[in-house]
């Protein structure tokens, strides 16, 4: 069966720090890879997506960039954090027909 | 684009009652419609989904009903129960889109 595996789980960074956040499937070949977040109490956010290797778009202007070296890996990253980054964010996978499976997780605190 | 309203933002229940939450789609072209639940500090689940050929679809205490016609589904929980207490999410897409638009969630609320 396939599994997601996001973390770390929680982080607190100060402003200015760089981050990276990691996520990987496991059981598929190919799946598409997604990057959410979700402010406190908060709808969910679609940050990035990709298809395939190195491929990536992005849906809201901001200082976070994603990359994806391997089929199965999918990195979120900043060069330094803003307070308005805190959030939680959801790695998520599918495979086709549009349903889309979450990981756990990562609560970060930026202060 | 597409555009998902959900309502009510937040909804409370006696325990053992029913819940309905109710989400409405724009893009006629829209063929998928999943549920999610999130529970506190969690990932959302896929709880159930619906493709635009059927109407209703059940599982166990769980319904979703869709209207194309007026462009809205539903999400039916029945016997409602204290663990049943968490956000919900609708969400639609095409089948050539690779994206999910999500509604704003519903915060349902059980009461013992």
């Amino acid at each position: 069966s396939q599994t997601i595996h996001q973390w770390p789980a929680t982080l607190v960074q100060p402003v200015g720090s760089p981050l990276s956040l990691e996520c990987t499937v496991e059981g598929t070949s190919n799946p598409n890879l997604y990057w959410y977040r979700q402010a406190a109490g908060r709808g969910l956010q679609l940050l990035f997506y990709s298809v395939g290797i190195g491929q990536i778009s992005s849906e809201v202007p901001q200082n976070l960039s994603a990359s994806r070296p391997q089929d199965r890996q999918f990195i979120l990253s900043s060069k330094k954090l803003l307070l308005s980054d805190s959030g939680f964010y959801l790695c998520a996978w599918g495979i086709s027909g549009n349903t889309i499976y979450f990981g756990e997780g990562s609560w970060l605190t930026v202060v | 684009g597409e555009n998902v309203e959900q309502h009510p933002s937040t909804l409370s229940v006696q325990e053992g009652d029913s819940a309905v939450i109710k989400c409405t789609y724009s893009d006629s072209a829209s063929n998928y419609f999943p549920w999610y639940k999130q529970e506190l500090g969690k990932g959302p689940q896929l709880i159930i989904d619906i493709r635009s050929n059927v109407g209703e679809k059940k599982d166990q205490r769980i319904a979703v009903t869709l209207n194309k016609t007026a462009k809205h589904f539903s999400l039916h929980i029945t016997e409602t129960q204290p663990e049943d207490s968490a956000v919900y999410f609708c969400a639609a897409s095409k089948r050539s889109n690779y994206q999910l638009i999500w509604g704003a969630g519903t915060k349902l609320i059980i009461k013992p």
